[in-house]
């Protein structure tokens, strides 16, 4: 169970725009930590889409943006195309734990 | 070219220990705060461990906390988990990964290699 909590799914058609949201609470998102984002296509390693709540690394195409309010964060994705389903993962730190940095359970996008 | 490759996964039965290894290349290792991030069969991201350039600031998941160390050799540009007294909970694939900005031992992990598979079984 992880501290930061997002949909398990999450679906759109091509074309269209989808959100994933990533909830956390004082001792995480709500304490000014910043959230990042990462994609996950099948049998790949992690890829950093957004960093520091809404920057993108250079190659990140800008249909992918992030926003961070009070204790959550979001993913958009617009313009949806068919490689961009994937697992998606949001990350921050946690004052609270000892072990602090955390990981959301990940949501997967399938394009309609 | 930026790259990390992990090595030293495999099949060990619990109890056991076993030892990885990421061999950094394409950028200056030692500036740069590393992290083990694990993945089980299905599941999703768990952050494992991660150290400071310097190996001054070092933390671990409360799951790994007593059984796991990590370390770093910057004259070779390599980082290691030697992983003890492993659990079945244990297995997964294991990358390793930089973080993107130098000034933070934390944050945003922008280079990942491949990953291990560790999977500890009788």
């Amino acid at each position: 169970q992880s501290v930061l909590t997002q949909p398990p799914s999450v679906s759109g058609a091509p074309g269209q725009r989808v959100t994933i949201s990533c909830t956390g609470s004082s001792s995480n998102i709500g304490a000014g930590y910043d959230v990042h984002w990462y994609q996950q296509l099948p049998g790949r390693a992690p890829r950093l889409l957004i960093y520091g709540n809404s920057n993108r690394p250079s190659g990140v195409p800008d249909r992918f943006s992030g926003s961070k309010s009070g204790t959550s964060a979001s993913l958009a994705i617009t313009g949806l195309q068919a490689e961009d389903e994937a697992d998606y993962y949001c990350q921050s730190y946690d004052s609270s734990l000892s072990g602090p940095g955390v990981f959301g359970g990940g949501t997967k996008l399938t394009v309609l | 070219e930026v790259q990390l490759v992990e090595s030293g996964g495999g099949l060990v039965q619990p109890g056991r220990s076993l030892r990885l290894s990421c061999a950094a290349s394409g950028f200056t290792f030692d500036d740069y705060a590393m992290h083990w991030v694990r993945q089980a069969p299905g599941k999703g991201l768990e952050w494992v461990s991660g150290l400071s350039w310097d190996s001054g600031t070092i933390a671990y998941a409360d799951s790994v906390r007593g059984r796991f160390t990590i370390s770093r050799d910057n004259a070779r540009n390599s980082l290691y988990l030697q992983m003890n007294s492993l659990r079945a909970e244990d297995t997964a694939l294991y990358y390793c990964a930089k973080v993107l900005k130098t000034s933070f031992w934390y944050y945003a992990m922008d280079v990942w290699g491949q990953g291990t598979t560790v999977t500890v079984s009788s």
